[in-house]
């Protein structure tokens, strides 16, 4: 099982520039979750998935948007790249029967000039 | 004022002291809660979950919830430099969202 797994690592975006990072999951889980997570200020929900082909708003949602491809893959997509969208970004599923914990995937981390 | 409080360190102890991490929160309604280990430039692993009020040991980790002070603890016995990484404590009212403290970064000098 690779987990959760997520690309690409690192990347540099200009502002206004566009891209999706991805993220796919191998354990059958339900649930996934889009995280932004800044210096000072822990992680942040962007987006959250309960199931296939549903879609919540989290905390910090304006700029972004996601797509549940299927059950495995929940992709973050940057329309028009800005500054303060420079974070390291985190997906993660959620594992049934342990307390709603969730398991974190390695980071992306995005830079936007 | 934030839902949860953490103490963001930095903490720095000797090889083989206790450390005790904390945090507070303001909402009784939550259930479960959680610590996790984030080594640098690493996700967040899960290290301990508990539900409502009490202790629970897990090799040299203990995680303690005091629900009516509104107060979570996690203690490491034994401190080794491979537990210095920041220590993130979470928590939800049993749906699908966590909420997270800042985060604590240790580092175990040798």
């Amino acid at each position: 099982n690779a987990g959760v797994t997520q690309t690409p690592k690192f990347q540099v975006l200009k502002t206004g520039q566009s891209m999706t990072l991805q993220c796919a999951q191998d354990m059958n889980h339900n649930s996934m979750y889009w995280y932004r997570q800044d210096p000072g200020m822990g992680l942040r929900l962007i987006y959250y998935s309960a199931s296939e082909g549903t879609t919540d708003k989290g905390e910090v949602p304006n700029g972004y948007n996601v797509s549940r491809l299927n059950k495995r893959e929940f992709s973050l997509r940057l329309e028009s790249a800005a500054p303060s969208q420079t974070s390291v970004y985190f997906c993660a599923s959620r594992v049934p029967g342990q307390g709603e914990t969730q398991y974190f995937g390695p980071g992306t981390r995005l830079l936007v000039l | 004022q934030k839902e949860v409080e953490q103490d963001p360190g930095p903490l720095s102890v000797p090889e083989g002291a206790i450390v005790s991490l904390n945090c507070t929160y303001s909402n009784s309604a939550f259930q479960y809660f959680m610590w996790y280990r984030q080594y640098s430039r690493k996700g967040p692993e899960l290290l301990m979950y508990t539900y409502s009020s009490g202790n629970k040991e897990d090799g040299r980790f203990t995680a303690q919830v005091d629900k009516s002070s509104k107060y979570i603890s996690l203690f490491i016995r034994d401190s080794q430099p491979s537990d210095s990484a920041t220590y993130l404590c979470a928590m939800n009212f049993g749906n699908e969202k966590l909420t997270f403290g800042t985060g604590t970064r240790l580092t175990i000098i040798p």
